[in-house]
């Protein structure tokens, strides 16, 4: 099982919509969970860390699930520019350090 | 304040040839790390340093050297370049282990 897995997506949205992603990870463990955004050919940039109370930041929405091992991603009324793609980061299975998912590619749409 | 900087942006090599990818970080940030990323796909680790003077190698290490003698730089060599080093390479810094990592703008890489 890989350490932490994400559906690749394409998400194809319209402007406006709600839309969530979740991202599965195998090490029980865990205590570090972000999300980053990435755009195309362009660095990865965090967008929020994930809190075990879940947490909000304007239009998005983290939350942590520690029985099902998953976190979640919901965007609100997303706009044009919420397209890219959505990484998944949490403590690996040896503990040591931070690992990424493949990312979850979103489109919104006009 | 600059954060992770990374130099060059672009180059071609040839296949054989040498090159270093520059790496340096203002954040004092113990951690250092290279991925990289080919298109359409996820990030891949190649090496990692937790300090100056430590180095350890990630997922795809071959075909790749660092060092690291300061806290500030982890420059990467490539020594015989090969097609299949054709990517884009991101440094990144990060205060902890279990910290946000910060990442440069990457080096698009090219061998021909």
């Amino acid at each position: 099982r890989k350490e932490v897995e994400q559906d690749p997506g394409p998400f194809n949205v319209p402007e406006g919509a709600t839309v969530a992603f979740n991202c599965t990870y195998s090490n029980s463990a865990s205590q570090s969970f972000f999300w980053y955004r990435q755009d195309c050919r362009k660095e990865p940039k965090l967008l929020m860390s994930v809190y075990s109370s879940g947490n909000e930041d304007g239009r998005f929405t983290a939350q942590l699930n520690r029985a099902s091992q998953y976190i979640s991603l919901l965007i609100r009324d997303s706009k044009l520019s919420d397209s890219a793609t959505y990484l998944c980061v949490v403590t690996n299975n040896a503990g040591n350090m931070l690992t990424f998912g493949g990312g979850t590619r979103l489109m919104v749409k006009p | 304040n600059a954060g992770v900087t990374q130099t060059p942006k672009f180059r071609i090599l040839k296949i054989g040839q040498s090159m270093t990818l520059q790496c340096t970080q203002d954040m004092n940030h113990n951690y250092m790390y290279w991925y990289r990323q080919d298109p359409g796909m996820g990030l891949k680790l190649i090496y990692y340093s937790v300090g100056a003077g430590i180095t350890d190698k990630g997922e795809v290490p071959n075909g790749y050297n660092v060092s690291r003698s300061t806290t500030e730089d982890f420059p990467l060599r490539l020594e015989l370049a090969a097609p299949s080093q054709t990517s884009v390479y991101f440094c990144a810094s990060s205060r902890a282990l279990d910290s946000p990592l910060h990442f440069g703008n990457g080096t698009r890489l090219t061998v021909t």
